[in-house]
């Protein structure tokens, strides 16, 4: 089945204390990017990548590092989380999003992640 | 910089009538794509339509439909005898297009739409 998993689901941890939140897709997509949610503020993007070893930021990308050494992982790191970093994560993936072309985002489910 | 605008907080629809879901944006690029998502309950993002800016003709799935007003700089979202599954809260999006060089994504700040039963 072609999906993007993301890993966990729910994550509590607390304030400094390094984690990764794992993304991964099957569907040989060139565009990988994270987003997060937070009530009254819609999807903010954090990074996205346009293929291996090409990232860039989005409009929300302090507190947090990403990687993409192959092309169907993209973890999201934070370093040393901080109690505004809570909120709900998206991983999501698209063929590609440059030229004429309007493939969509593929979504994970989702990492709800509290920090304390 | 592209903002996207979604002025109704909530809406409410009686089932089996039509709702329509405003998305207003602001670009200087005239190359880019838009897409309404859906955010039901389960927390999943789910794509309900995507149009082309280059593309004059309103896009169209099922139920759904846009009017794509370029010049408006507008692009709501009608949802055709609407059910209770309908019920979720929508995302509108923008992309940048190739001339742009970057390829952020912007969404809007949702709209909850409740179905009347």
């Amino acid at each position: 089945e072609a999906q993007v998993t993301q890993n966990p689901r729910y994550l509590i941890t607390v304030t400094g204390k390094k984690l990764t939140v794992t993304c991964s897709q099957n569907m040989n997509h060139e565009y990988m990017s994270w987003y997060r949610q937070d009530p009254g503020l819609g999807l903010r993007q954090i990074y996205y990548s346009m293929n291996v070893e090409v990232t860039d930021k989005g409009d929300v990308p302090e507190g947090y590092k990403v990687s993409r050494k192959e092309k169907r992982n993209f973890p999201l790191i934070l370093e040393s989380p901080s109690p505004n970093q809570t909120s709900l994560y998206f991983c999501a993936s698209s063929l590609r999003a440059g030229g004429r072309d309007n493939s969509p985002l593929h979504f994970g489910n989702g990492t709800r992640l509290t920090v304390t | 910089a592209q903002t996207v605008t979604q002025s109704q907080p909530e809406m409410s629809v009686q089932e089996a009538e039509t709702v329509t879901l405003s998305c207003t944006y602001d670009t200087s690029e005239s190359d880019y794509y838009l897409f309404w998502y859906k955010q039901p309950p389960s927390r999943q993002m789910i794509l309900v339509i995507r149009q082309e800016a280059y593309k004059q003709q309103n896009a169209t799935e099922n139920r759904f439909s846009v009017n794509f007003q370029k010049a408006a700089k507008s692009f709501s979202l009608k949802i055709s005898d609407s059910q209770l599954g309908d019920a979720a809260m929508y995302f509108c999006a923008y992309r940048s297009g190739r001339a742009s060089g970057t390829y952020k994504y912007i969404f809007g700040t949702g709209t909850r739409l409740k179905v009347l039963a």
